[in-house]
């Protein structure tokens, strides 16, 4: 089992729609969780972390957490073109310690 | 600097070649982490800084590879006798306060031939 899973996709969902990424993760210990979008050829980009139990919100994003679950999510409102991308979940146990992360979702939103 | 800086962008190496993979993080950071990415994965953890001192290297695959950092800002990943299973993109980053995220650099693609 990985530490973190999220499923590979592609998920395509319509302009204006509501998209939803779904991690799970393994490691009781995490006290840190992130969301990273990547597009193709660049490097991850840090748009969400959320530390507790809950939902984050940031814009058009939100960010979901169950620790006793051990789920995250991060729903993207209103979704654009420019949102199509590859999301990376990412967790960590807290300072000093490595961040995991899973192998990333693609997203398409289409015109 | 206003973002981490890696070099070189791109690099070819041929099979055995030792080569040098250089990160300048964001002034003040004092994290600093190394990780592989290969094509369709997340990032792999290589190996993890605090100021000068290498706290974790776990995730170095083999003996072939090293880093340092020995003044505490820029590092370097060193491969040594690069392997094709090496190619991959080399991911650096950078963070002032450990739990608030990474600044990535825009990586260095390594192709071994």
């Amino acid at each position: 089992q990985k530490e973190v899973e999220q499923n590979s996709g592609p998920l395509s969902v319509p302009e204006g729609a509501i998209a939803s990424l779904n991690c799970t993760y393994s490691d009781r210990g995490s006290q840190s969780f992130f969301w990273y979008r990547q597009y193709s050829g660049k490097s991850p980009e840090l748009i969400m972390f959320i530390y507790s139990n809950g939902d984050k919100e940031d814009g058009r994003f939100t960010a979901q957490l169950n620790k006793a679950s051990q789920y995250v999510s991060l729903l993207i409102r209103d979704s654009q073109p420019s949102d199509s991308a590859t999301y990376l979940c990412a967790v960590n146990r807290g300072g000093g310690f490595k961040t995991i992360f899973g192998a990333g979702t693609r997203l398409f939103v289409k015109a | 600097g206003a973002g981490v800086s890696q070099s070189p962008r791109y690099k070819v190496a041929k099979r055995g070649q030792d080569v040098a993979l250089r990160c300048d993080p964001i002034s003040g950071h004092v994290s600093l982490f190394w990780y592989q990415q290969a094509l369709g994965q997340g990032p792999e953890f290589l190996t993890y800084f605090q100021n000068e001192a290498q706290l974790d290297k776990s995730g170095l695959p083999s003996d072939r590879f090293f880093a340092e950092r020995p003044e505490g800002s820029v590092s370097t990943l060193k491969i040594q006798r690069t392997q094709q299973e090496d190619s991959a993109v080399y991911l650096c980053a950078s963070s002032s306060s450990h739990p608030y995220g990474y600044t990535f650099g825009s990586g260095t693609r390594l192709t071994v031939v």
